[in-house]
Parts: C-alpha cells; structure tokens; sequence
C-alpha cells in the first residue's frame, strides 16, 4: 500500500545540536516529495521541496533533505537548531499523476535552551 | 506575501447541523484543496477543485460534503449533516497550478468541534 512513515513521533534536542527528522515512502514510482512545518495557531508552511535533479534540496529557515532512492528515504536536516524551529514537520508526497499530498505522521519537535 | 485565510478559526456546533467553511485562496490560484487533521491523526486529502468542478476526492468525501466557488474570491466547504466524527482541523489550500511538483499554500484551519 501507498504510504509515508515518520518513524519519530516526538524529538527533543537542545539549541545548538544537529538534527534530522527520518521520512521514508512506499511508492511504485518516485513520488514528488516535500517538507512541511506547522507552528502552534499557523497553516503549513512549505520548507522544501524535491522533484528531480540535484538529491540535495536545500529549503528556507536553514533546511535541507535529500532524496535516497535506494532506501526511499527523504529525510530532513539542520546542522544547528533554534529554539524557534520547536513544531510539528510533515512530510507528504504527490503521487505520480495526482496533486493530492499524502502526508505522514508528523514529528513533532522539541527545542531545550 | 500573499496567503490563503480561513474563516472562522474555530467553529462548534451541534450534530446533525450544517457547517459552512470559508476560504479565500492566493488571487491567481486556480487549483483549490481541502484537508483535514483529526486530533492527533495525519493530516488527510478531501477533495481538489479546478475550473468549478471537483478533480479529485477521497473516500472521506462523501455526499455529506460539498465544495463551491461561489464567487471570484472564496472557496468553501459544506457539511451538510455534521457528525461527531467530523470533528478536526480543516485546512485550505491553493496552486497556482494543479501539477504534481507545484506548492500547495495552506490556510491557519478552521477547528471544528461537533457536539
């Protein structure tokens, strides 16, 4: 079956760490993939997206994925957290030949000072 | 910047009532969504909109629900008959277009709570 797996439902890191949030997808075709971020009170906010060329996609905020297809992985990165990235991430796909996103779980993020 | 609103932020009613839900969508979109998150579930796909017609719907959209364009300006969503189950956060959405690698701008949500 069609899905997106956000093996991490919750993460705590403390300001200034690394951090990268695990998204792995099963699809029959490489699906269109992206990185949304929910803050408390806010719609979705797109961080990255990716859809061909360059595995390395760098997104706003300091955000960065990249697309392993061999583990069907997308997952996400930031080489040094703030306190202000504390909320939810989303990954989601597009199915080939469709715009509806399909999302995962979420992560939901954690900053300690 | 331009961005998607929702109107309310936060709607309770009684079951079996009938809910309106407002979006206004980026000016020159023209591809329009509905999703929902039910408290502590993903966020999941109801129904995209393009050209006064509905493109695609999932099985959560039944004929309970409706969507309308009714004007050049909103979008909305109808549930006709609101069941305790249809409460969640509804969120918005619009594309400039409706291909698969385009980004889908997402409105705040309106919470709905059916009592």
């Amino acid at each position: 079956a069609q899905s997106v797996t956000q093996p991490d439902i919750h993460i705590t890191v403390s300001e200034g760490a690394s951090l990268e949030l695990r998204c792995n997808y099963s699809y029959g075709a490489t699906p269109y993939l992206f990185w949304y971020v929910q803050s408390p009170g806010q719609g979705l906010q797109l961080l990255l997206k990716y859809f061909s060329g360059d595995t390395l996609v760098q997104g706003i905020k300091g955000f960065e994925a990249e697309f392993k297809r061999s583990q069907s992985s997308f997952n996400l990165r930031k080489p040094s957290v703030h306190w202000s990235d504390a909320a939810e991430y989303f990954c989601a796909v597009v199915p080939y030949n469709t715009d509806k996103l399909i999302f995962g779980t979420g992560t939901r993020l954690q900053v300690f000072p | 910047e331009p961005e998607v609103t929702q109107t309310p932020s936060h709607q309770v009613t009684q079951m079996g009532q009938e809910v309106i839900l407002r979006c206004v969508p980026i000016s020159n979109h023209l591809y329009f969504y509905w999703y929902r998150q039910i408290l502590g579930q993903k966020v999941e796909f109801l129904v995209s909109f393009y050209n006064n017609e509905i493109s695609e719907k999932s099985e959560i959209f039944d004929d309970q629900f409706s969507v309308e364009r009714p004007d050049g300006s909103n979008f909305t969503l109808k549930i006709r008959s609101t069941k305790l189950e249809d409460s969640a956060m509804y969120f918005c959405a619009s594309s400039e277009q409706g291909q698969s690698q385009e980004t889908q701008y997402f409105g705040p949500g309106t919470r709905l709570l059916v009592l």
